[in-house]
Formats: C-alpha cells, structure tokens, sequence
C-alpha cells in the first residue's frame, strides 16, 4: 500500500464542504517535503490543483484549498459543484524510499 | 505551453520490454531545470513514480524497478523514452509521462493523456 493514506472516499452536497485527508510518516509529510495535490477526471491526465502544500496553479478555482500539520495534510473543496467529481491524489517526496510518492487517492461524490 | 503526448504499444507480451515514448511539444526538454518523469497506475493500485531523467541527461530510477527500467532521450526529437525489461501481468496498466518541477520538494505538471499497456500472451 502505499506511505500516503487517503480515505478511498467521501462524499457531499451541492454547495457543501469536503476535505481529503492525506496521512503520512516522519520521513515525508513530517520531514517537510512539500504536498501537492491533483484531480483526476474520467479518461483525462491527473491535473495539478495544488502544489507547495497550499498553492493554487493559474486557472484552479479558490474553492480548492490546501493545509498540513505534522504529518498530515489535507484538501478543502469548498461551495462543491458537479463538476467536482473526481478522484483526488496526494503526492510529496519520501527521504526513506528515495522517490516521489502518491497516496492511494480519494473518490469525491457529488 | 507545454504539452506531453505517450506513444500507444498496445499488447505486450510477458518477459518482452516494455517501450514507451513522451513527445514533448510547446517547449524544448533541454531549457530549464527539469525532470521528465514516467509515473504509472497498475491495475487497481495507486499512482506509482517509476523515474525520470534530468534536463542534461542523467537518470534516477525507483530502486523497486532499479533492475529493469532504463529512461533515455532524443534531444532531437524532443522525446524522451521508457524501456521496462521482463514484463509481467503486474505491470499493465495506466502509464503517464510527466514534468516534474521543482526536484525533490516538486510536482508534476503537465502530465500527458496516458497510455493503456496490456502484459498478456
């Protein structure tokens, strides 16, 4: 399985607030490496929504979000929409493993 | 912009190599401090960082595949290519070539469309 642990899903209202946790260990999420996070639509590549834990690329809506604490982070999805629905991924650097890691990722229903 | 586009190899048969090229377009993939990455989704699994290989060419590989991998590029092409040695049915799966940006703090933008590569005799 892999160092990062998401919940397999979660589910909200139109217009409601989710978050997707991502839990990790000592030699990743809490050696400070940064987190990012990506969506992932039916038949199309996984999308860069947030990088350096809480930064939005050009075109992702403020409606996403991004926090850590110790070894966890999370992603907050704010006034959910239809379009939302997706699956979500976690990904940082692991100092033990020696490579770039992803967490298991998070089926989001709207 | 940059986009990213993998070849299709279709069926590939167990013990044979795997062979994937990432034409990379809208961008030269000797300018900038960059690593040209091979990201898979096994079959049911999560995503899965395989390597990458550096602007000026050297490679780092993921020591679980370290034995049979090797990433190599055309810089004429503006391509870069996945070889995968002794496949099995573990290995099919989604395959994903992408930027990673930033090094060993990075992400990966842009990803390519991704390719279905099917191990079965």
């Amino acid at each position: 399985q892999s160092v990062l642990t998401q919940p397999p899903s979660v589910s909200g209202a139109p217009g409601q607030r989710v978050t997707i946790s991502c839990t990790g260990g000592r030699s990743n999420i809490g050696a400070l490496f940064d987190i990012h996070w990506y969506q992932k639509l039916p038949e199309t590549a996984p999308r860069l929504i947030i990088s350096g834990d809480t930064h939005r690329p050009s075109g992702v809506p403020d409606r996403f979000s991004g926090s850590r604490s110790g070894t966890s982070a999370s992603l907050a999805i704010t006034g959910l929409q239809a379009e939302d629905e997706a699956d979500y991924y976690c990904q940082s650097y692991d100092s033990s493993l020696s490579r770039w890691v992803f967490g298991e990722g998070t089926r989001l229903t709207v | 912009q940059v986009q990213l586009q993998e070849s299709d190899p279709g069926l590939v048969k167990p013990s044979q190599t795997l062979s994937l090229t990432c034409s990379v377009s809208g961008g030269s993939i000797t300018s900038g401090s960059y690593f040209w990455s091979w990201i898979r989704q096994p079959a049911g699994r999560g995503l899965e960082w395989m390597g990458h290989i550096y602007y000026f060419g050297s490679s780092t590989y993921n020591p679980f595949l370290k034995s049979r991998i090797t990433i190599s590029m055309d810089t004429a092409k503006n391509q870069f290519s996945l070889h995968l040695t002794s496949v099995t049915a573990a290995d099919t799966g989604m395959y994903y070539c992408a930027r990673l940006v930033a090094g060993t703090a990075g992400w990966f933008d842009p990803w390519g469309q991704g390719t279905l590569v099917t191990v079965s005799s």
